[in-house]
């Protein structure tokens, strides 16, 4: 069956501009994650959304970065006025909701997002 | 509040000697513990996980770890290195009641050599 869909795979922008990711989980899937991966570094937790509840935004670096989850399916991550700084592979995860059966996350390939 | 610890960075072993990978957590309530495996630009996939069924889990490629809750630790084996086992491994660990954030290590960079 389908896994998770990220899109792009690969974003190349420039400093100070806006970018949008992308993240499509499987299907009936009610948690979703995002997560940045820099490079050499471990996966930090950015935000996570589990159903209809309000999302878990505690990892998020700065207001720069926001996401949404429309119809508990497809997720947007944004940042706005992009820094260097921000360059990583940001995945996005999705399961079943938690406590059905210790549900593991299922992974994207991720976006590799560079700042020039 | 919850949190994982990997207490290596990096393990480098032979091929055909042990695997010993550790990691100890800290929870709140009844985790949820997972390894995850990463090799060289390539996504993120599942080795095992643990259910509360059995303290010792098998997972994928003969890898094993076992929940041990008085050591609060979840230390991933396995008997004999092979040179494909060369990868980045994740300890995850999720709680199961309030939320669901879930947390991974910082990850063990595993050098295998022939």
């Amino acid at each position: 069956g389908a896994g998770v869909s990220q899109s792009p795979s690969n974003k190349v922008t420039e400093k100070g501009k806006d970018v949008e990711l992308r993240c499509d989980p499987i299907s009936g899937h009610t948690a979703l994650y995002w997560y940045r991966q820099s490079l050499g570094q471990g996966l930090e937790f950015l935000i996570y959304f589990q159903g209809n509840s309000a999302p878990d935004k505690s990892g998020l670096p700065s207001d720069r970065f926001s996401a949404e989850r429309t119809g508990g399916s497809v997720s947007t991550l944004t940042i706005q006025r992009t820094q260097q700084e921000d360059s990583a592979v940001y995945l996005c995860a999705s399961s079943l909701a938690p406590g059905q059966g210790n549900s593991p996350l299922h992974f994207g390939n991720g976006t590799r997002l560079t700042v020039t | 509040a919850q949190s994982v610890t990997q207490l290596d960075s990096h393990v480098s072993v032979s091929e055909g000697t042990p695997v010993l990978l550790r990691c100890n957590y800290s929870s709140s309530y009844s985790p949820s513990l997972f390894w995850y495996v990463q090799h060289p630009n390539k996504g993120l996939q599942l080795l095992l996980k643990y259910t509360s069924a059995a303290t010792l889990v098998k997972g994928i490629n003969g890898f094993e770890a076992e929940f041990k809750k008085s050591e609060t630790s979840f230390h991933l084996t396995k008997p004999s290195a092979h040179m494909s086992d060369a990868a980045e491994y994740f300890c995850v660990v999720r709680m199961d009641t309030g939320g669901f954030k879930t947390i991974f290590g910082a990850g063990t960079r595993l050098f295998v050599k022939a």
